[in-house]
């Protein structure tokens, strides 16, 4: 059974980088039919897709946040990984990390608050 | 402002049908056949229920199903159990810069 886990700080300074980490396990992150996101939903507010990413490297991000993402991915470790600098309050947010297969994310991670403050 | 567009609530009783409608553009839901439907549990993740428009992965209940028409996908959920108390949530590729676009969501409350 595949299985994502999302690491990283719970709390982060306003103008400092958000980095995450997510750990898949029971299968391969280099598996050439997937790629693989990060998604957050904002306390009380829907879902925003952020980026993904393919086991070579590709990479796809949501042009509103493209200039402070960056997603990176280590098939060594089967991790991939988020960076978003510059946050503010807004960032505030739980971020999941998902398996996309084609065009629907189908398997998640259980998801892991980030909260944005002084 | 989310990209597509879904009603705030809906309610039904156990064993009734309910059906939450999502509409786009011509740019991704009426677009393409790439709608997704997912259900959120509070505090917990989404949980694939749809793609491609109509299609239930494995382990889905065959009461959840999916359709469009034009620039609308629907979701209908059909003898209404307690357990599909919860958030839906639409999604769609797009041509646009965005790629993958989202629903506000729709909280589903079975009476």
């Amino acid at each position: 059974q595949l299985q994502l886990q999302e690491s990283g700080p719970g709390l982060v300074k306003p103008s400092e980088t958000l980095s995450l980490t997510c750990t898949v396990s029971g299968g391969s992150i280099s598996s050439s039919s997937y790629y693989w996101g990060w998604i957050r939903q904002p306390p009380g507010k829907g879902l925003e897709w952020i980026g993904s990413i393919y086991y070579s490297g590709s990479t796809y991000y949501n042009p509103s946040l493209k200039s402070r993402v960056t997603i990176s991915v280590d098939t060594s470790k089967n991790q991939f990984s988020l960076k978003l600098s510059s946050v503010t309050a807004a960032d505030t947010a739980v971020y999941y990390c998902a398996r996309l297969l084609f065009t629907s994310f189908d398997y998640w991670g259980q998801g892991t608050l980030v909260t944005v403050s002084s | 402002q989310s990209a597509l567009t879904q009603p705030a609530s809906v309610s039904g009783s156990p064993g009734q049908s309910i059906t939450i409608s999502c509409t786009g553009t011509s740019s991704d839901v009426g677009g393409y056949n790439y709608v997704s439907w997912y259900q959120q549990h509070p505090g917990k993740a989404p949980k694939l229920m749809i793609y491609d428009v109509s299609n239930r992965p494995s382990g889905v209940s065959n009461r959840f199903s999916g359709s469009k028409s034009g620039n609308t996908a629907s979701l209908t959920i059909s003898g209404l159990q307690a357990e599909d108390e919860a958030d839906y949530y639409c999604s769609s590729y797009t041509s646009s810069s965005t790629l993958k676009v989202f629903g506000g969501g729709t909280k589903l409350t079975v009476l």
